[in-house]
């Protein structure tokens, strides 16, 4: 089946600091790939997303690219900040009969401090 | 990009009951869907809300338990039927569009404590 797996967290950095998290995938065919982001209390927001094989997403200063030999899609930043404080979710769209349905990752908690 | 309300955004509930969350979009969407995120985990879809049919549920979850509701194209309804503290959860309505591209959003989600 699919599967998204995300690098352990929690990951606490400081400001400014240069910012990897990794994700890689399980699936058949060609999903999309997406990341959102879970602020502390509130809902899942779309941070980025990539539909295909070597798409770059990007927003906000972060930014993902769609590796299908590797089948990765490491979200990064060149510059945290302390707002930047979140749960991050890696997830794919198999698509097909499973088309608008998200496997998720476990989620890797951000703090970053000032 | 669609805006998905849901109501209660926060709830407590006593044990045995039940409570039914309400999801609204902006705008005509194809699908819907509702998962749960348990405290400190990640997301898991509990089922697809059909327009006009029956939900179809994924392994682990059953009608009795989450019946769903979707009577049109920008609404549904998730009921939790006979809570028990387990079901303290997130539970979140998604939505795919179909005019910007392979994209679905969220609610801000229903936070329920069971006590």
């Amino acid at each position: 089946g699919n599967s998204v797996t995300q690098m352990e967290g929690p990951v606490t950095l400081s400001e400014e600091a240069f910012l990897t998290i990794n994700c890689t995938y399980t699936a058949t065919g060609y999903p999309s790939l997406f990341w959102y982001v879970q602020y502390p209390g509130e809902g899942l927001q779309l941070l980025l997303k990539a539909t295909k094989a070597d798409d770059k997403g990007s927003n906000k200063g972060f930014e993902a690219t769609y590796r299908k030999e590797t089948t990765s899609f490491h979200l990064e930043k060149g510059s945290v900040q302390v707002s930047d404080s979140a749960v991050y979710f890696c997830a794919l769209d198999a698509g097909g009969t499973s088309y608008g349905k998200l496997t998720f990752g476990q989620g890797t908690i951000l703090t970053v401090h000032p | 990009s669609a805006v998905i309300s849901q109501k209660p955004s926060r709830d407590i509930c006593q044990r045995g009951t039940s409570l039914t969350i309400q999801c609204q979009v902006d705008s005509q969407v194809t699908m819907m869907f509702w998962y749960r995120q348990q405290p400190g985990q990640s997301l898991t879809l509990i089922a697809t809300a059909n327009q006009g049919s029956e939900a179809t549920y994924e392994s682990g979850f059953v009608i009795d338990k989450f019946p769903i509701s979707r009577p049109n194209l920008t609404f549904s309804t998730l009921t939790v039927s006979n809570m028990s503290p387990e079901d303290s959860s997130i539970y979140l309505c998604s939505a795919r569009t179909g005019t910007s591209g392979n994209t679905i959003y969220f609610g801000e989600g229903s936070w329920l404590t069971v006590v």
